[in-house]
């Protein structure tokens, strides 16, 4: 099966200063990566998601960044707000149709005002 | 539309009780699944279904069972609950159509305490 790993595992950074978590994961067949916000306490929800035939995506603050050859993905935050402290997860989707998806071990990010 | 709901909310059980937890959606979603989440971990999937009558284990099954008899609902069964069950237990959809198939959304999840 597919297996993701997430780095790092917490991150600082300056309010208004970019972040940047990376996933590899090991399946050359996934085609579907998407990542999930996780504030404390709450149910995990899609921020942004790219699929294998597109190299990156950007929605305002946030881009996905996708290397197939190298296996790995990053989630990239611009102008960094306090409201961007949370956990996030990157997933890579199992393919053949079962449309399961494998999650990395999260990042907590916290923005420091 | 409310989503997906999750029943109940907190759920303590003593060592070797059964329960189920309630999974809803109200979306027209296909597939379904369960996921459990442990203390700063990742998501792990139990269990999923792809339609009414269809399920399949995911990663970690043991000690749980599901069933889908309508398109809206899909409870999961825990068996003489153990301190390992433990967890988070979040629920999720995703939409029946190709393109945006892959999109889950999730439930405002279960904690569970098995003491």
């Amino acid at each position: 099966g597919e297996n993701v790993e997430q780095h790092p595992s917490t991150l600082s950074v300056q309010e208004g200063d970019s972040a940047v978590i990376k996933c590899t994961y090991s399946d050359s067949a996934s085609n579907y990566f998407p990542w999930y916000k996780q504030e404390l306490g709450k149910r995990p929800q899609l921020i942004i998601d790219i699929r294998s035939n597109v190299g990156e995506k950007k929605d305002q603050r946030i881009a996905v960044t996708l290397n197939k050859t190298a296996k790995h993905f990053s989630l990239h935050i611009t102008e960094t707000q306090p409201e961007d402290s949370a956990v996030y997860f990157c997933a890579a989707s199992w393919p053949f149709g079962n449309e399961k998806l494998t999650f990395g071990t999260g990042t907590r990010l916290t923005i420091i005002p | 539309n409310a989503g997906v709901t999750q029943t109940p909310k907190f759920r303590i059980l003593k060592i070797g009780q059964s329960m189920t937890l309630q999974c809803t959606q109200d979306m027209n979603h296909n597939y379904m699944y369960w996921y459990r989440q442990d203390p700063g971990m990742g998501l792990k999937l139990i269990y999923y279904s792809v339609g009414a009558g269809i399920t399949d284990k995911g990663e970690v099954p043991n000690g749980y069972n599901v069933s889908r008899s309508t398109t809206e609902d899909f409870p999961l069964r825990l068996e003489l609950a153990a301190p390992s069950q433990t967890s988070v237990y979040f629920c999720a959809s995703s939409y029946p159509w190709q393109g945006a198939r892959e999109t889950q959304y999730f439930g405002p999840g279960t904690r569970l305490l098995v003491l």
